[in-house]
């Protein structure tokens, strides 16, 4: 696609549900990088792919966060055991690789909203 | 530790130059970052500056750092009211990974 796509755009949850955030990476991007930006906030890192590998989970919260990126391509965050403080948009972005100094696109965004 | 500081908000009148600022503390950073994020919009890379120059020019944006005191600064000039937005600075540390270090972002209202 023309730019990174991540679906869906919104998702209303209850607490303690798993959901399951998605995002396409532009085509033939091979670094592909997760981040949560809180209300009022800038964006914190959470995870970046190289490839089909997490080269750098540092950021992930906790252990009910976890991420895939199974063929190299898209990529789905995954939530279990939401909790309200949970709640906050989740950007994907993707960059043609991940070293230098590449140019990193960002998706619209997933707004996470748990009640 | 990685951090970056910026202040929240900035007033301006349409037609003059806004400066917005920005501190970071990783003293490794390779690369300096501007974005902008227009309401229900995603991030937007506006510039960028290696970490061995002084100054950017890219038309109406003007990047300065000073890399001994770790601050950055974007200098928009003949600012319009659809550069309202907005504006976050981020750090890219000596790591291979990519990842970035935003800063908290700065609201630049701008007044007709």
């Amino acid at each position: 696609g023309a730019g990174v796509s991540q679906t869906p755009s919104n998702k209303v949850t209850e607490k303690g549900k798993y959901v399951e955030l998605r995002c396409d990476p532009i085509s033939g991007h091979t670094a592909l990088y997760w981040y949560r930006q809180s209300l009022g906030q800038g964006p914190e890192f959470l995870i970046y792919f190289q490839g089909t590998g997490a080269a750098d989970d540092s950021g992930l919260p906790n252990d009910r966060f976890f991420a895939v990126r199974p063929e190299g391509s898209v990529s789905t965050l995954k939530i279990q055991r939401t909790e309200r403080g949970d709640s906050a948009v989740y950007l994907c972005a993707s960059s043609p690789h991940g070293g230098g100094n590449t140019e990193a696109f960002f998706g619209q965004g997933t707004r996470l909203t748990v009640v | 530790g990685e951090d970056v500081e910026q202040s929240l908000f900035l007033s301006v009148r349409e037609g003059d130059s806004s400066v917005i600022n920005c501190t970071y503390t990783d003293s490794s950073s390779t690369y300096l970052y501007w974005y902008k994020q227009e309401p229900g919009a995603g991030l937007q890379l506006l510039t960028y500056i290696f970490s061995n120059m002084d100054m950017k020019q890219d038309q109406r944006l003007t990047v300065l750092l000073n890399k001994k005191d770790k601050h950055l600064s974007l200098r928009i000039a003949d600012t319009q009211t659809g550069d309202s937005a907005i504006y976050f600075c981020a750090e890219r540390g000596s790591s291979n990974t990519g990842k970035l270090i935003f800063g908290q972002g700065t609201t630049l209202q701008v007044k007709p």
